[in-house]
């Protein structure tokens, strides 16, 4: 079964730094470009970086760039996003996503920047 | 950067009538390989997004077949021939034609009335 696993949410307060990360099983990440999708509450999905399957290239929405880093070990199968200067308004549930097709999407973590 | 109109945002419906989702693009979404990459996803509370449709009118293994896809150039539309209890939720466009950062619609919310 294809499957995409996130991790490393949680409660951090404004300005601090989360680690997240985006684990796949029966689905080889080098083969594919990579996104993260976020849901903040009540709101609607917005893209938040994208990576290249090779991890040559990366990409940010502007809300987070210069903030957010999105990166990957192809050894691992693991797909990564390290954000800093957290704002409240990050909040949301984050998604890793095969993209190309947006067919894969893992069940999502829930960051929560609150002071 | 591309934007993705979606209407109505909000969508009651009587079971077992239809209902119609609009999605419009800022830019054509024909890709240089003649593809035009239009998806649609359905989110329900708790769980992930689930791809509905893709290239406009390709529904994916295991979506009913009253849901429907059509559109070209920047007029797309999502179709529910039927509505059943299990639909409601919120429905999003999705454009990947202008990448690396694909563009969503705002979502339409489609409840039974």
């Amino acid at each position: 079964e294809v499957q995409l696993v996130e991790s490393g949410g949680g409660l951090v307060q404004p300005g601090g730094s989360l680690s997240l990360s985006c684990s796949a099983s029966g689905l080889t990440l080098r083969n594919y470009p990579m996104h993260w999708v976020r849901q903040a509450p009540g709101k609607g999905l917005e893209y938040v970086s994208a990576i290249t399957s090779s991890g040559a290239s990366t990409y940010y929405a502007d809300s987070v760039k210069g903030r957010f880093t999105i990166s990957r070990d192809n050894s691992k199968n693991t797909l990564y996003l390290q954000m800093s200067s957290l704002r409240t308004e990050d909040t949301a549930v984050y998604y890793c996503v095969k993209a190309g097709a947006m067919d894969v999407w893992g069940q999502g973590t829930t960051v929560t920047v609150s002071s | 950067d591309v934007v993705m109109t979606q209407s109505p945002l909000s969508l009651p419906v009587t079971l077992g009538q239809p209902a119609s989702i609009s999605c419009r693009s800022s830019q054509r979404l024909v890709y240089s390989d003649g593809n035009t990459y239009l998806n649609w996803f359905q989110l329900r509370p708790g769980q992930p997004p689930r791809r509905l449709i893709y290239k406009v009118s390709n529904r994916d293994s295991g979506v009913p077949d009253r849901f429907s896809g059509s559109g070209s150039g920047t007029d797309f539309t999502l179709k529910i021939s039927r509505v059943e209890a299990e639909d409601v939720g919120v429905y999003y466009c999705m454009q990947g034609t202008h990448w690396p950062l694909g563009t969503f619609g705002q979502g339409t919310k489609v409840e039974i009335k």
